[in-house]
């Protein structure tokens, strides 16, 4: 157990909706991030946030958005759902030391896997 | 770009033989190099990881990776492969840019009696 938790382990839904994917991060961790896991695609990383504000982007889409609450648990939200978007969503998080990435270990939670019908 | 290949998909080893799971890597500076290992409906585990020195490094589970400067790679190594090995290994490279690791597209680890 990473200690990183994420909500629901899996979701089916249809195109054109809007989900929102949950992570609570270990203990005193400061830094979520947030990665999209596709057969074809691998494992893509979408945006990091560090203590409230976010602090990197990836190949994140338009459609979605993610924030990072004052108890410093986050949401990603997708929306407008395509059946490309089927995949299995990773939170992680580390404790960031204030740097924009903190070199160490990501801990995983066990993700959300997301099937859009 | 930075950049990590795996070049072998899925490879099956029997129990008890010794495993290498090939990574190679392009970066443009002295990298840091993981391997995490992701079991069926889980997330993933850290295996082991080099910044700088001996350049053979202990993980857990009884693996070890050696990296090669010269070959640009980070090969995974166990000598007895167990049953409960099976799972999807990454390497991985970073921090890149704006990415925080560049993870290769995995090796699906098989394991047979």
């Amino acid at each position: 157990d990473s200690g990183v938790t994420q909500t629901p382990k899996h979701l089916i839904t249809a195109t054109g909706q809007r989900v929102t994917l949950r992570c609570s991060p270990r203990s005193g961790d400061l830094s979520v991030y947030w990665y999209q896991q596709s057969l074809d695609q691998g494992l893509q990383f979408l945006i990091q946030y560090y203590n409230g504000e976010e602090r990197a982007k990836g190949n994140i889409l338009e459609r979605f958005s993610a924030q990072q609450f004052p108890d410093l648990h986050s949401e990603l939200n997708l929306s407008s759902l395509e059946l490309g978007d089927s995949a299995l969503y990773f939170c992680a998080s580390n404790e960031g030391q204030g740097r924009k990435f903190d070199t160490g270990e990501l801990f995983f939670g066990e993700g959300s896997r997301l099937t859009v019908l | 770009a930075q950049s990590v290949t795996q070049p072998d998909i899925h490879i099956t080893v029997s129990e008890g033989a010794s495993l290498e799971l090939r990574c190679n890597y392009s970066y443009g500076a002295t990298p840091y190099l993981f391997w995490y290992v992701q079991s069926p409906g889980q997330g993933l585990q850290l295996l082991l990881k080099y910044f700088s020195g001996d350049t053979l490094v202990q993980g857990i589970k009884g693996f070890e990776a050696e990296f090669k400067r010269s070959q640009s790679s980070f090969n995974l190594r166990k000598p007895s492969v167990h049953w409960s090995d099976a799972a999807e290994y990454f390497c991985a490279v970073g921090p890149s840019g704006n990415t925080p690791l560049v993870f290769g597209k995995g090796t699906r680890l098989s394991v047979i009696a």
